[in-house]
């Protein structure tokens, strides 16, 4: 059973707009959410992260909003430059008492920036 | 710089050969992480180690093994490859509690 889902493999968006990224998570331990950028032939990139006490996270142009009572989370990049066209994953872990579960990985959304 | 780094980059190998694949950081960090990553799968976890002489499975470790006798290495071995086992390998590591997993450039593998 996936934990971490996103449900939109692709998303297109012209330059300039709002690309919004969305993900759902379905076990309510978690409570630390990141965002990471994966190019071809590369590793994925760190990129924004957010813990539970908060409900928004914003970071230059990209800002994460989490919604606990829904288990959702969201990146938004506002403006969309040509060179966000990646794959975004959306991955969560637990704190325990000896520190954080390794994270679990949503499968990926490709964007592509239109110019 | 501290990096963490992955060799070989792409490997070829025969079925039913032994495999290991290596990943070393100099971070310093205690935590250290093995995904394989396919297409219609995202990431998924194969081990991952909290520290020295620390080991654990994750979600898909059958088939491979790891070992932590330092801080800076974890080797990811294939004990006996498998067609199924032909995918992009990614090592990570991370400081602790609440922090980032960082990657290293990733491993491509092909099982022939």
């Amino acid at each position: 059973d996936q934990q971490v889902k996103q449900n939109s493999p692709s998303l297109s968006v012209q330059e300039g707009r709002i690309s919004i990224l969305n993900c759902d998570y379905t076990n309510s331990m978690f409570d630390y959410f990141l965002w990471y950028k994966k190019y071809p032939a590369e590793g994925p990139t760190f990129l924004i992260s957010i813990s539970s006490i908060k409900d928004k996270n914003e970071d230059g142009r990209f800002t994460v909003f989490l919604n606990k009572s829904a288990k959702h989370l969201s990146l938004h990049i506002v403006p969309s430059q040509p060179g966000d066209s990646a794959v975004y994953f959306c991955a969560a872990s637990a704190q325990l008492y000896s520190g954080n579960t390794p994270l679990v990985f949503g499968k990926g959304t490709r964007l592509s920036v239109i110019a | 710089d501290a990096e963490i780094t992955q060799s070989p980059r792409h490997k070829i190998t025969e079925t039913g050969r032994q495999v290991t694949l290596a990943c070393h950081q100099t971070w310093n960090h205690n935590n250290m992480f093995w995904y394989r990553q396919d297409l219609g799968h995202g990431l998924r976890l194969i081990h991952y180690s909290y520290g020295v002489q620390d080991t654990n499975k994750g979600e898909v470790s059958d088939g491979y093994s790891v070992s932590r006798s330092n801080t800076e290495d974890l080797p990811l071995t294939l004990e006996s490859a498998a067609s199924s086992q032909t995918s992009v390998y990614f090592c990570a590591s991370s400081p602790g509690r609440d922090s980032p997993e960082y990657f290293g450039p990733g491993t491509r593998l092909t099982v022939t």
